[in-house]
């Protein structure tokens, strides 16, 4: 297996943009999370999905993120507007219980301009 | 009050030294705790995963202490590849985990 995948690895974008971060789970895991990390706060849980089906989605910063999985190969993270306080990289992840490693994607580096 | 605490560092320690991490979690109903590796700029990797009567895996220790919720990772006879970040993990709530903030550690030839 590929591990997880995540497109693309840089994005450099202008306040105001809209941005999309896309990540393809490890095939057979029903878990997919969405992180996000910065010096300042460390790794965050934005959501997290269980059988494409979004569980808690209670980190996420507020409505200019949204996420979706329409199915069990890929996900998204979708910002609009972007803002600069949104530079961060974006880690996405995947696991199959009982095993609860979290197997973690390359992540996205985002620059927002 | 955060979910999982970490001392951040930096550690800064002499190749094969012994150093050792702790990390406070909040919440007495966790029930799987686990150490992840995080080099520069990359993702983070599983290191081990802590269980209720302590494990090893050659130089590193992990254990775990329910009366005062915290977990401890030991490194013996470190090593110049030991230089990482390394995360505490709690889980919470269904399979929510939480992620300490890391310590840093560096080895010094």
């Amino acid at each position: 297996d590929a591990g997880v995948i995540q497109s693309p690895r840089h994005e450099v974008t202008e306040m105001g943009q809209e941005v999309t971060l896309r990540c393809k789970p490890i095939s057979g895991h029903d878990y997919l999370f969405w992180y996000r990390q910065t010096m300042m706060r460390g790794l965050e849980l934005l959501i997290y999905f269980n059988n494409n089906v979004p569980i808690d989605d209670s980190g996420m910063p507020e409505d200019r993120f949204s996420a979706k999985m329409p199915n069990a190969s890929f996900s998204t993270l979708k910002i609009q507007p972007s803002e600069p306080r949104d530079s961060a990289v974006y880690f996405c992840a995947s696991i199959q219980p009982p095993n609860n490693e979290q197997f973690f994607g390359p992540g996205t580096r985002l620059t927002v301009l | 009050r955060k979910e999982v605490e970490q001392d951040p560092g930096p550690f800064n320690v002499p190749e094969g030294a012994t150093v050792a991490f702790n990390c406070t979690y909040s919440n007495s109903a966790s029930q799987s705790f686990f150490w992840y590796r995080q080099d520069c700029r990359k993702e983070p990797k599983l290191l081990m995963s802590v269980y209720s009567s302590g494990n090893e895996d050659g130089r590193f220790t992990a254990q775990l202490n329910r009366a005062s919720q915290y977990i401890s990772l030991l490194i013996r006879d470190s090593k110049l590849s030991d230089s990482a970040t390394y995360l505490c993990v709690v889980n919470g709530a269904g399979n929510q985990f939480y992620f300490g903030t890391g310590t840093s550690l560096t080895v010094i030839p």
